[in-house]
Parts: structure tokens; C-alpha cells; sequence
């Protein structure tokens, strides 16, 4: 089954104590992403990947790290997390070229099912 | 700062209506246009896109609108369905391709049976 699958998907840690979020998908997509879903702000994009070591800052980077060394995985590192961090953690993929309409669209993102991290 | 927004928080229709969602956006540079569905307890779901150079773009039920001398997205579903109750978000990219994203607050449709 084509999907995208995030670990853990409940987490609850304290300030400052080092943690990975992984995502991983199985439908070869060069594009992967992640985004933080905080009550009345909607998705805010945090880091993204064209491909294998190709990584872009999104909207809200500070406080987050990631890396691309393979395409199939694509984790969220959280160095020091900190209660601010508190959040519904989505990872999403896509099979995507600029410019270029493939099966009708330019860019459909394919979401996991997110990980809700709390930060004491 | 940029931002897309929504008109209304929440919308109520009855079944078999048609459903309308609005979204503002506010940079002209913007350049690709997509709208999601994200059910209670799920990841968002993509819906439909549309490009700037489109005012038009339909699907199955559903109907995308890009007016963009008032900049400005809706969203229309046809005979809407109590499936179709969820929260709905625009989104807009300035990259064309979509590759940075932002995503605007949502709105929830309930769907009245």
C-alpha cells in the first residue's frame, strides 16, 4: 500500500531531551516535507527536500533540523525541544516536478498521520 | 507578513446543497493555488490545484476558482455529502511548483443531513 508513515505518533518529552521524528514513504517521491499544525494557524511549513541531500528552509525552521540521505526517509530532528514546540507533526511526499502537470496535477502531496508531540 | 486567509471559520449546509468555501490571499506572486481536505484525527488530503495562468479548474464535485484581480480562491463542491464535512484549506506557493507552501487557517464544513 502506497503511504507515508511517521514514528512515534504520540510523544510526550521534556524541555531540552534530544528527539527524532521519522518519515518514511514508500512511493519513490522525490519531494518530502514537513509541517507543524498549531490550533488557528493552520499547516506551517517547517523544512522540505527536492531529493537525496537536498534540503530547504519552509516558514518556521528555528529549533528544527532534518535530513535527506535517502529518498525514502526524511526525519525531524529536535536538538533541544523546548514546550514551545508543542505540536501535530505532518510529514508529507509527492512526486514532483516545477512546472510540469503529471496525472493532473502539479504537486499532490501525500500527508502521514501525523505525530502530536508535547514538550513539558 | 503574507498570509492566506479565509473568509469564514465554519460553514453548514445541508446535504445535496452546494458548498462554497472562500480564501483571500495576499501576494500577486503567487502562482500555484491548492486546496486540501483534513478529516477529524487525519493528515490532509489533497483536494485540487490550480495554476495562475487558470481562472478555472474542475474535478470530480468539485470546482476550484482563481479570481485573481482580487485575489481571491474558492472552493466549490457539488451535492455536498456527509462525507465531505471536514476542515478545508487553501494553500498558495510563489515557487511553481508548490514546493514551499503556505497554508491558510481553515474552514470547517458541516454537512446537515
Amino acid at each position: 500500500e502506497a503511504q507515508v508513515t511517521q514514528n512515534p505518533r504520540y510523544l510526550i518529552t521534556v524541555t531540552g531531551k534530544k528527539l527524532t521524528v521519522t518519515c518514511s514513504q514508500n512511493m519513490n517521491h522525490e519531494y518530502m516535507s514537513w509541517y507543524r499544525q498549531d490550533p488557528g494557524l493552520g499547516l506551517r511549513q517547517i523544512y522540505y527536500s527536492m531529493n537525496v541531500e537536498v534540503t530547504d528552509k519552509g516558514d518556521v525552521p528555528e529549533g528544527y533540523k532534518v535530513s535527506r540521505k535517502e529518498k525514502r526517509n526524511f526525519p525531524l530532528i529536535l536538538e533541544s525541544p523546548s514546550p514551545n514546540q508543542t505540536s501535530l507533526y505532518f510529514c508529507a511526499s509527492s512526486l514532483s516536478y516545477p512546472n510540469i502537470w503529471i496525472l493532473g496535477t502539479l504537486n499532490e502531496q501525500f500527508f502521514g498521520p501525523g505525530t502530536r508531540l508535547t514538550v513539558l | 507578513g503574507e498570509s492566506v486567509g479565509l473568509h469564514l471559520p465554519t460553514l453548514s449546509v445541508q446535504e445535496g446543497d452546494n458548498s462554497i468555501i472562500n480564501c483571500a490571499y495576499s501576494n500577486s506572486a503567487s502562482d500555484y493555488f491548492i486546496w486540501y481536505k483534513q478529516e477529524s484525527g487525519k493528515g490532509p488530503q489533497f483536494i485540487i490545484d490550480i495554476r495562475s495562468n487558470m481562472d478555472k479548474r474542475q474535478g470530480q464535485r468539485v470546482t476550484v476558482l482563481l479570481n485573481k484581480t482580487v485575489k481571491h480562491l474558492s472552493l466549490q463542491i457539488a451535492a455536498t455529502q456527509p462525507g465531505d464535512s471536514a476542515v478545508y484549506f487553501c494553500a498558495e506557493s510563489r515557487d511553481g511548483g508548490g514546493f514551499k507552501t503556505i497554508f491558510g487557517a481553515g474552514t470547517r464544513l458541516f454537512v446537515k443531513a
